[in-house]
């Protein structure tokens, strides 16, 4: 079953630019992690956040997650070319749960316009 | 050179015909895993494996098997129960089964039923 669900469903900006992303779920998470996937390729892995971080950086990327609100945006600062591409949010299952499946959203589609 | 690769990367079949999807990794991940993508959509799983010689159904494993004989090696089949099976199929493998771990995965074969 898909948890997370990404908004807006796609984004276009200029370079240099930020674009935000958001991913809500349903039920309480152990961790949420963010893929990126370029056009016919396969996901890469950005960064992982866990149920009891409130933010975290990495490179141009910034995550947030609030767990009252079972939400969580993905930041892009200085936009590039490069980062045009499908963005994904992934929820696993709630804790103690013997699950061990990641859930994807349907993805955030930025193009960053030159 | 380490990573996860899937062949081929184009694939046709013909109505009633079983096809059989490859997915190799060297990164001695113990957890490997097969999803299925649809235009716009997000990663559906099909089956997973947490170790050697088991695997488990994901959400949508009807018309779909799968094999874990060796570490390195997890081989999805489509047969001709599947109905719909045009889709991009991704193989991801990870450390182990946790939801604490990235998922590293292979670029994709594209399957197309004529």
């Amino acid at each position: 079953s898909q948890q997370g669900e990404e908004d807006p469903q796609a984004l276009s900006i200029q370079e240099g630019e930020n674009a935000t992303m958001n991913c809500s779920y349903k039920t309480s998470i152990n961790n949420l992690q963010w893929y990126r996937q370029n056009s016919g390729r396969g996901l890469v892995h950005l960064i992982l956040i866990r149920s009891n971080e409130r933010e975290k950086h990495s490179g141009r990327l910034r995550v947030t997650l609030d767990t009252s609100k079972k939400s969580s945006s993905l930041l892009i600062t200085a936009s590039r070319a490069a980062d045009t591409a499908s963005y994904f949010c992934a929820t696993d299952a709630p804790p103690g749960s013997n699950d061990y499946k990641l859930s994807f959203g349907a993805g955030t589609t930025v193009t960053v316009r030159a | 050179d380490g990573g996860i690769t899937q062949s081929p990367k184009y694939l046709f079949r013909k109505e009633g015909q079983n096809v059989t999807l490859s997915c190799e990794q060297n990164l001695n991940h113990d957890a490997m895993y097969w999803y299925r993508q649809d235009p716009g959509q997000g990663l559906r799983l099909i089956y997973y494996s947490q170790i050697v010689n088991d695997f488990q159904k994901g959400d949508i494993a009807e018309g779909y098997s799968v094999s874990r004989e060796k570490k390195e090696s997890f081989p999805l089949t489509v047969t001709s129960a599947q109905k719909n099976p045009t889709a991009f199929y991704l193989c991801a493998s990870s450390l182990d089964g946790g939801t604490h771990n990235e998922q590293f995965f292979g670029p994709g074969t594209r399957l197309t039923v004529l």
